[in-house]
């Protein structure tokens, strides 16, 4: 059985740092993209960015509100990915899910290998306040 | 950044109706274009890929349509089930989510 599971939410006052992992278990963890997706209380969802696998260039990318404060990374060898939270803010407070995402065991991969986010982990709640 | 608007963010329909909702991108996305449903306290469920693509195991009253800026997701006949909230997402510049469709009971 392909399995996401978030941990690593807690309370954390703004500017503290705090990592989230996500454990996977069921399917070839390398070869495919991971996504971390965010929900704000009384809000929408939100992407958050991306980690390439290591046979594409291993390389991330993320949303404009995250970008250089958060930073994804994988362990290939333990089927971990992990989000970086660096300052975070208040309005940071929400519960992130890490997703699958493309399928790319070789380099050169497009959107041709992105068949949606079919797989979600429960998400776990992060809470930035004083 | 490509940014998408749905529409309505709200909807009040009854068991038995259609039900469409609108997704439109703020530029060409061809057909990269994803359908989620998202009930409260659960994780979201992708329904639809490459925009009529139907995920395995999705009911057949689910259908997506669209290419270019403007996309639709059709329920054919609401069922209690389908109560929830619809997101679109592009991901023709890596990725981004509509601000969600809520579907409520009429």
């Amino acid at each position: 059985e392909v399995q996401l599971v978030e941990s690593g939410g807690a309370l954390v006052q703004p500017g503290r740092s705090l990592r989230l992992s996500c454990t996977t278990s069921g399917f070839s963890f390398g070869d495919y993209f991971m996504s971390w997706v965010r929900q704000a209380p009384g809000k929408g969802l939100e992407w958050v960015g991306f980690i390439r696998t290591r046979a594409d260039g291993g390389t991330t990318e993320y949303a404009a509100s995250v970008k250089g404060r958060f930073t994804i990374s994988r362990d290939d060898s333990k089927t971990i990915v992990y989000l970086q939270m660096n300052s975070p803010r208040t309005e940071d407070t929400a519960v992130y899910y890490c997703t699958r995402d493309g399928y790319c065991p070789s380099a050169g991969c497009s959107n041709y290998n992105y068949n949606g986010a079919d797989v979600w982990g429960q998400g776990t709640t992060v809470t930035v306040s004083s | 950044d490509i940014q998408m608007t749905q529409s309505p963010s709200t909807l009040s329909a009854s068991v038995g109706d259609r039900v469409t909702i609108t997704c439109r991108a703020s530029q060409s996305i061809s057909r990269w274009l994803a359908w989620y449903q998202h009930k409260p306290g659960k994780a979201p469920r992708l329904l639809i890929y490459k925009a009529s693509t139907l995920e395995s195991g999705v009911p057949s009253r689910f259908s997506g349509s669209g290419s270019g800026t403007e996309f639709t997701l059709t329920i054919s006949s609401l069922q209690p089930d389908d109560f929830a909230t619809y997101y679109c997402q592009q991901y023709n510049t890596y990725r981004t989510f509509g601000q969600g469709t809520k579907v409520e009971i009429k």
